[in-house]
């Protein structure tokens, strides 16, 4: 059983579009990370979130901690054929010395 | 380019096997974490070190083990090898021991068990 679950699991959009992928625990997490991972490599860090309802913007990229800390999104605009990869949620509980990753969405971004 | 080096990056073998993975550190980071990664579990946390020390672990078989040595670089050795344990194999590393930092990860192992 995973502790975060992503959805969508597969996302496969047109150039310039808009999307939302979600990350969602039924625990509270105190802090919350996104991950992209491009084919072949490891994951590199997008963004952290600490505070409930916290927003950050990377470009045209919008993250955002739920208020409750359970649960984040991440909304990217216009999307570019550049933003395939897969992105990946990560959240620390408060008792614990390491992030669980959640399931992962796999975004691909046609021309 | 993280920083983390990983080595191999590509890896045969035969079911009941033992292997042996490296991974070096960014320079300066003290921690390493361990990650699998397959199609079917996402990314699993297995063990983390910090300066030579366990500091955490997560789902890590016991067929599994890792240490860090003082020049702060880590092996993992799977031993016992099952089909099941085909995956892409990351390590991570970050400069202290709680990861509210960055994690930089290398460019992982690709294990395959046949």
């Amino acid at each position: 059983t995973q502790l975060l679950e992503q959805s969508p699991q597969f996302l496969s959009i047109q150039e310039g579009e808009n999307l939302t992928v979600y990350c969602n625990s039924s625990s509270v997490f105190s802090s919350l990370q996104w991950y992209r991972q491009e084919p072949g490599e490891g994951p590199v860090l997008l963004v952290t979130v600490v505070t409930g309802g916290e927003v950050k913007k990377l470009k045209r990229l919008t993250f955002q901690f739920g208020d409750a800390r359970k649960d984040s999104s991440l909304h990217i605009t216009a999307a570019q054929p550049g933003d395939t990869g897969l992105y990946l949620c990560a959240g620390r509980i408060a008792t614990g010395n390491q992030f669980y990753f959640g399931t992962g969405t796999s975004l691909t971004v046609i021309p | 380019d993280s920083g983390v080096t990983q080595t191999p990056k590509h890896l045969i073998t035969a079911t009941g096997q033992r292997v042996t993975l490296r991974c070096s550190p960014r320079s300066g980071d003290l921690s390493v974490y361990w990650y699998q990664q397959s199609l079917d579990q996402g990314l699993q946390f297995l063990i983390q070190y910090y300066n030579g020390e366990e500091r955490a672990k997560g789902n890590i078989l016991e067929r599994f083990s890792a240490q860090q040595f003082p020049d702060l670089h880590s092996e993992l050795n799977l031993s016992s090898l099952e089909l099941g344990d085909s995956a892409l194999y990351f390590c991570a590393s970050s400069v202290t021991a709680s990861t509210t930092g960055e994690l930089f990860f290398g460019e992982g192992s690709r294990l395959t068990v046949l």
